[in-house]
């Protein structure tokens, strides 16, 4: 069955760089079509997408963050990369990595992980 | 960008009666192909979102049929027939038509 995961640091500090892993099974991004995104979620405020990397290796940002967001990711690995530049304490939130096949919905999701940035 | 609104923040439902969630966004999300790049999903409290609805009007794999979405091109609506106790939760549109993608401010629906 589809399952990813997320894994990072839960506290990091402003102005650090903030790395998260999504390790994934039950399906490959080199299949046509394939697709994991990153969305993330303030405590108690809506889900803000962030990011995008397609089986072709084609990546896709947020307008508002593309400066600070690289995505990337391992094939034979089953994993996907995203790295986020100059933490700011609004940076704040769950991340998630979620599955997307072709533009049919993000069909699957990780449980998250909160990090939280604080001095 | 395109910009996803739900007029709602908050839906008060009694169990048993029908809901309705509507969900605008500022450009057409209609392609070329005849789909509407429109998503549901649902997240219920302490859980990851899970997704409802695709291209408008499909249903995701496991999602009762009490759960139905409609329209097209910039207006949307997500509806349960009748709403159950355990369909307390947040509910987000999202286009899907292009990136960057976006999500509505979400719609608390709670038990009257």
């Amino acid at each position: 069955q589809v399952t990813l995961r997320e894994s990072g640091p839960a506290l990091v500090k402003p102005t650090q760089t903030l790395t998260l892993t999504c390790n994934f099974s039950g399906f490959s991004l080199s299949t046509t079509g394939m697709r994991v995104n990153w969305v993330r979620q303030p405590p108690g405020k809506a889900l803000e997408w962030l990011a995008r990397i397609d089986w072709n290796d084609d990546k896709f940002y947020s307008t508002s963050l593309k400066t600070r967001l690289a995505i990337s990711k391992d094939t034979s690995k089953n994993q996907v990369v995203l790295t986020v530049t100059n933490m700011d304490p609004v940076d704040t939130a769950t991340y998630y990595c979620a599955r997307m096949l072709w533009g049919f919905g993000l069909d699957f999701w990780g449980q998250g992980t909160l990090v939280t940035v604080s001095s | 960008e395109i910009v996803m609104t739900q007029s709602s923040l908050s839906l008060p439902v009694t169990p048993g009666e029908p809901a309705s969630i509507s969900c605008r966004s500022s450009q057409s999300l209609l392609h070329s192909t005849g789909y509407n790049y429109l998503n549901w999903y649902v997240q219920k409290p302490g859980q990851s979102p899970q997704l409802l609805i695709y291209l408008g009007s499909s249903r995701a794999s496991g999602v009762p049929d009490r759960f139905s979405g409609s329209g097209s091109g910039t207006d949307f609506t997500l509806k349960i027939s009748r709403v159950k106790t355990e369909d307390v939760g947040v509910y987000y549109c999202m286009q899907g038509l292009q990136t960057p993608y976006s999500f509505g401010q979400g719609t608390k629906l709670e038990i009257k």
